[in-house]
């Protein structure tokens, strides 16, 4: 089946640093790639979707500035966090369009430590 | 807007039992597709299985079945002869029937945490 991935799967940053995270459909071409973020033990929360050759779209509240996306080809999205703060720490999840189907892959997740 | 309602935050269930966990959801849309993905400890998300509302035959994988009540707006997971590898969190998500799919996004629950006990 198609596979997503991210990169990297951890990371642990200074706080007022920035941080990227990627996000490659490795074997089909998605125009369309979600970015969600997850607290412990909750739902993912929807953060913008990216899509390619285009700017992102942004859900309700979530700052463009400080989460900036970048979806450059048909394979790879990125997430950078500017300016990271504690807050900032959760685990983000990016997921891609199935090619074939109305169903969504998923990447393995990056954990952000910032401290 | 769509919601989706999980109204139950665990269960637990021995191992080789059969649980059904609880999905609802809210949509003035016609057409749409229903999901429930997986995610273990691991935080992967895995999809178990899809709904087609337009159909009227539960959706079955294996030992994963629905119970799809479209007027009541239902969505059962049934999971028979429960294994350990079933510990996870479970979430139920509706998406939009658009021509277009690939740019819909889907809408989740809050999530249902099962552990299969031993």
């Amino acid at each position: 089946g198609a596979v997503v991935s991210q990169h990297p799967s951890w990371v642990i940053c200074k706080s007022g640093t920035s941080v990227k995270i990627e996000c490659r459909s490795l074997d089909f071409q998605a125009t369309t790639m979600f970015w969600y973020r997850q607290f412990p033990k909750q739902s993912l929360m929807l953060m913008a979707t990216s899509n390619e050759g285009s700017k992102a779209t942004y859900e309700q509240g979530v700052e463009k500035d400080k989460f900036l996306i970048n979806h450059a080809s048909l394979t790879l999205s990125t997430l950078t966090v500017t300016s990271a703060h504690p807050e900032d720490s959760s685990f983000y999840i990016c997921s891609a369009a199935n090619p074939t189907g109305p169903g969504k892959y998923f990447g393995p997740g990056t954990r952000l430590l910032v401290l | 807007a769509q919601t989706v309602t999980q109204s139950q935050p665990e269960m637990s269930v021995q191992e080789a039992e059969t649980v059904t966990l609880s999905c609802t959801y809210d949509t003035s849309e016609s057409n749409y597709y229903l999901f429930w993905y997986k995610q273990p400890p691991s935080r992967q998300m895995i999809l178990v299985i899809r709904q087609e509302a337009y159909k009227q035959q539960n959706a079955t994988e294996n030992r994963f079945s629905v119970n799809f009540q479209k007027a009541a707006k239902s969505f059962s997971l049934k999971i028979s002869d429960s294994q350990l590898g079933d510990t996870a969190m479970y979430f139920c998500a509706f998406m939009k029937q658009v021509a277009n799919f690939g740019n819909e996004k889907l809408t989740f629950g809050t999530g249902t945490r099962l552990t299969i006990i031993p």
